[in-house]
């Protein structure tokens, strides 16, 4: 298994542009998370999924789009990029099998993207 | 909101030694509470997980523990190694929302030899 992978590795927008952020895993996990990582802080979960066609927001879901049109695909669209989403974003997923799953979160390597 | 405060930005400790990092929490009392860790331009890694009831979990050099009326765990890694370098987080899940974590802004390890 390749396990969570996301592209792209590093990316430069400009101011206004947008993208989409890629995430794919191939473990068959039902949750998936998006996360933003600034420098010397925590992780803080912008949005996640619990399934196919079910998304919810987050701790900091302005100026960001999700969806999960399949188990293994959750894409994170940021419309007119700003300075303040420079950032890491971490794509993660579990497979829980109700009380007694471990919730064990598998993160990708990462999206370093920096808005100038 | 929940809040969680791990102890200090950075430990230094040297090769041989046990590293105690600490994980502090506010408010609602987690369901579980998990550690990772993450190296440099890496996505965290799990290690270990304690659920409400437990109060310890060992694993190979690692130990947790859980204290629910302080509001605190504990991660010790025995024979630190500077392998063990490294940023550690602390995270916790509500019983309402299993499976979504808040995270702790991490302790940096660095172990010398």
């Amino acid at each position: 298994n390749a396990g969570v992978t996301q592209t792209p590795k590093f990316r430069i927008l400009k101011i206004g542009q947008s993208m989409t952020l890629q995430c794919t895993q191939d473990m068959n996990h039902n949750y998936m998370y998006w996360y933003r990582q600034d420098p010397g802080m925590g992780l803080k979960l912008i949005y996640y999924s619990v399934g196919a066609g079910i998304t919810d927001k987050g701790e900091v879901p302005n100026g960001y789009n999700v969806s999960r049109s399949t188990t293994e695909d959750f894409p994170l669209r940021l419309e007119l990029a700003a300075p303040s989403q420079t950032s890491v974003y971490f794509c993660a997923s579990v497979k829980t099998h109700g009380g007694a799953s471990s919730y064990e979160q598998y993160f990708g390597p990462g999206t370093r993207l920096t808005v100038t | 909101s929940q809040k969680i405060e791990q102890n200090s930005e950075a430990l230094n400790i040297q090769e041989g030694k046990t590293a105690t990092l600490t994980c502090n929490y506010t408010n609602y009392s987690p369901a579980y509470l998990q550690w990772y860790r993450q190296d440099p331009g890496r996505g965290p890694v799990f290690l270990l997980l304690i659920r409400e009831n437990e109060k310890e979990k060992r694993k190979e050099r690692l130990k947790v523990t859980f204290d629910t009326t302080l509001k605190q765990s504990l991660f010790h890694i025995t024979a630190s190694q500077p392998a063990d370098s490294a940023t550690y987080l602390c995270a916790l899940a509500r019983g309402s929302t299993l499976g979504r974590l808040y995270f702790g802004r991490g302790t940096q390890l660095t172990v010398w030899p």
